[in-house]
């Protein structure tokens, strides 16, 4: 079946604009997860959905970034005054229960100019 | 605060060498372990390993955790020029409710040359 989806794939934007990230898990999955990978890092966790619900917001940087997965499938990622900061590789991942392995997609890769 | 750490974070082998793959933990409520390879963008799966001494196996990879030392390993035998990537350990502990998220160490940069 289809895998986790993101688009953009890139996005390039200038200092203080505001952008939307999109990420369709794999249909069926409950749980849905948001990180941020820079150059030479591992993934770091931004915010975790279980259903509608944001259910663990804790590694949300500041009050510039937000998530909604308003019907409980798709979610998009909205960063408000970006900042060169921002710039990196946003992952999407989705698991099917409190066991499942995650599941990410190809990312979308922001560059703030 | 939970932490992963990864060694070595570089590699060079040549095909057909076998490698091995460290990762050591400190988190609470530990919930498993899980190994990703990672070639451009998005990590691929590899293994979950929640009990300690079990060895999960998928063809020419392996990997088993010990929790007492609160670590794992990853074995590639047979090394081929695709094994080339970043493989990234994460550790999973619960979070709001009844899923968790993941840590993850910063990944060992595997090249195999021909």
């Amino acid at each position: 079946g289809a895998g986790v989806s993101q688009t953009p794939s890139n996005k390039v934007t200038e200092k203080g604009k505001y952008v939307e990230l999109r990420c369709d898990p794999i249909s069926g999955h409950t749980a849905l997860y948001w990180y941020r990978q820079s150059l030479g890092q591992g993934p770091e966790f931004l915010i975790y959905f279980q259903g509608t619900g944001a259910a663990d917001d804790s590694g949300l940087p500041n009050d510039r970034f937000f998530a909604v997965r308003p019907e409980g499938s798709v979610s998009t990622l909205k960063i408000q005054r970006t900042e060169r900061g921002d710039s990196a590789v946003y992952l999407c991942a989705s698991s099917s229960d409190y066991l499942g392995e995650q599941y990410f997609g190809p990312g979308t890769r922001l560059t703030v100019t | 605060e939970d932490k992963v750490v990864q060694s070595p974070l570089s590699l060079v082998v040549h095909e057909g060498d076998t490698v091995t793959l460290n990762c050591s933990y400190e988190v609470t409520n530990f919930r498993s372990l899980l190994w990703y390879k990672q070639e451009k963008k998005a990590p691929t799966f590899l293994f979950m390993l929640t009990s300690s001494g079990i060895e999960k196996k998928s063809g020419r990879l392996s990997s088993i955790l010990d929790k007492k030392e609160l670590s794992s390993i990853l074995n590639i035998t047979a090394t081929q020029t695709g094994d080339s990537a970043i493989y990234l350990c994460a550790v999973g502990r619960r979070s709001g409710g009844s899923n968790y998220k993941l840590t993850f160490g910063k990944g060992t940069l595997l090249t195999v040359n021909p």
